[in-house]
């Protein structure tokens, strides 16, 4: 099992550009999350969906962030326009609802620099 | 509100000696609680989770951690603390009725010095 793999695994981009995150969940799980961590905020929940639906999206910081999970192996984070208080490092996680609990798994992170 | 609070944000630990980081909660029902470490530059990585059962769950890398119903807490501990535990702890807790979602501490970072 590769995990939950994410990418790019660092970005850097100029204030006003249009930035995507990408997930590729644990095969079989049924929940994804998105989280956001900075020093100033810590780890916050940004949205989870589950069967590839959004469930909750209460912690999207606003318009400019979007998520999608066209499939049940593939989403994306888009943030546009981006900018420099966007900063951070991203984490994507999966988890299997009736296994472990709902342990999730997460992935290695995206760090996200906007200029 | 359902919640998860550390109390403290930094602990500092000698080689050898004890260590315990701590967790309390606020959660409907009963609680599934969770333990997480993240080492620096990389994802979080499960500990270990208490759902039923035993009040001392025991996890990966020689940590175990207590459930304390009556004091709504779930402390993170270990006998003899290494170096390489040196990390950010996160402790976690399943909402009632809310699917897969887990709620946050703010994190807690261990310290351990040779």
């Amino acid at each position: 099992d590769a995990g939950v793999i994410q990418s790019p695994r660092h970005e850097v981009t100029e204030m006003g550009q249009e930035v995507t995150l990408r997930c590729k969940p644990i095969s079989g799980h049924d929940y994804l999350f998105w989280y956001r961590q900075t020093m100033m905020r810590g780890l916050e929940l940004l949205i989870y969906f589950n069967n590839n639906v959004p469930i909750d999206d209460s912690g999207m910081p606003e318009d400019r962030f979007s998520a999608k999970m066209p499939n049940a192996s593939f989403s994306t984070l888009k943030i546009q326009p981006s900018e420099p208080r966007d900063s951070a490092v991203y984490f994507c996680a999966s988890s299997l609802m009736g296994s472990s609990y709902n342990e999730q798994f997460f992935g290695p992170g995206t760090r996200l620099t906007v200029l | 509100a359902q919640s998860v609070a550390q109390p403290e944000d930094q602990v500092n630990v000698a080689e050898g000696n004890p260590l315990t980081v701590k967790c309390t909660y606020s959660v409907s029902g009963n609680p599934y609680l969770f333990w997480y470490v993240q080492y620096p530059n990389r994802g979080l990585q499960f500990l270990l989770k208490y759902i039923t059962g035993d009040n001392l769950v025991k996890g990966s890398y020689g940590f175990e951690a207590e459930f304390n119903k009556s004091q709504t807490s779930f402390h993170l501990k270990k006998p003899s603390a290494l170096v390489s535990d040196s990390a950010l702890y996160f402790c976690a807790v399943r909402p009632f009725n809310q699917g897969g979602k887990l709620i946050f501490g703010q994190g807690t970072e261990l310290s351990v010095k040779p």
